[in-house]
């Protein structure tokens, strides 16, 4: 049982490059979380999908798109990146209702030069 | 932000200790969740304590809730020095399908 499988693990990218961080799970979760983790700054939501066909914008969806392609799949795609996006990106899925617990996985870390 | 807010930011003892770790947030819940980071992984759950529940207990972790103050306190008893990490407090607020994220608390323990 992988859980929430991220790819990839590491990423530098240029100024003004695009590039899509995946995120997979297979715990048949409907909802589906990206959040970036910033020193000092604890986790803020970037997007989520609440349920598969939905999404949402989270605290800071700035700079960012989403696109939930199924139940297990849920990307996140930088169209032109920049080095205040430097940070490192987790994806989180839980089976939303009613008392639930999120499962993450092991994280992106991506620098934005 | 509705973000939760972790106190203290960062705290250092000596194996055995205690670690008490608080939080304060600012809607209604539905539940509050505790999380544990080792560095530079994912986050793993450790408790959840729903809005009607006052404590919790999981082998050495207590939670306890005060809906009434929007506080939680996380309180790790006899720490090992595998409990070296970042711990975080997550509400899951009414009206929402989000959890938000306090800013987490640097917990060291020393053998």
């Amino acid at each position: 049982n992988a859980g929430v499988t991220q790819t990839p693990k590491f990423q530098v990218l240029k100024t003004g490059q695009s590039m899509t961080l995946q995120c997979a799970q297979d715990m048949n979760h409907n909802s589906m979380y990206w959040y970036r983790q910033d020193p000092g700054m604890g986790l803020r939501l970037i997007y989520y999908s609440a349920s598969e066909g939905t999404t949402d914008k989270g605290e800071v969806p700035n700079g960012y798109n989403v696109s939930r392609l199924n139940k297990r799949e849920f990307s996140l795609r930088l169209e032109s990146a920049a080095p205040s996006q430097t940070s490192v990106y987790f994806c989180a899925s839980r089976l939303y209702g009613t008392d639930t617990e999120a499962f993450f996985g092991q994280g992106t870390r991506l620098t934005v030069v | 932000s509705q973000q939760g807010e972790e106190d203290p930011q960062a705290l250092s003892i000596q194996e055995g200790e205690n670690a008490t770790m608080n939080c304060s947030y600012k809607t209604s819940i539905n539940n509050l969740q505790w999380y544990r980071q080792n560095s530079g992984r994912g986050l793993v759950h450790l408790i959840l304590i729903r809005s009607n529940e006052r404590e919790k207990h999981s082998g050495r972790l207590r939670v306890t809730l005060d809906t009434s103050k929007k506080s939680s306190s996380l309180l790790i008893t006899a720490s090992r020095a595998a409990d070296t990490a970042s711990y975080f407090c997550a509400t899951d607020a009414m009206g929402y399908s989000t959890l938000t994220f306090g800013k987490g608390t640097m917990l060291l323990v020393s053998p």
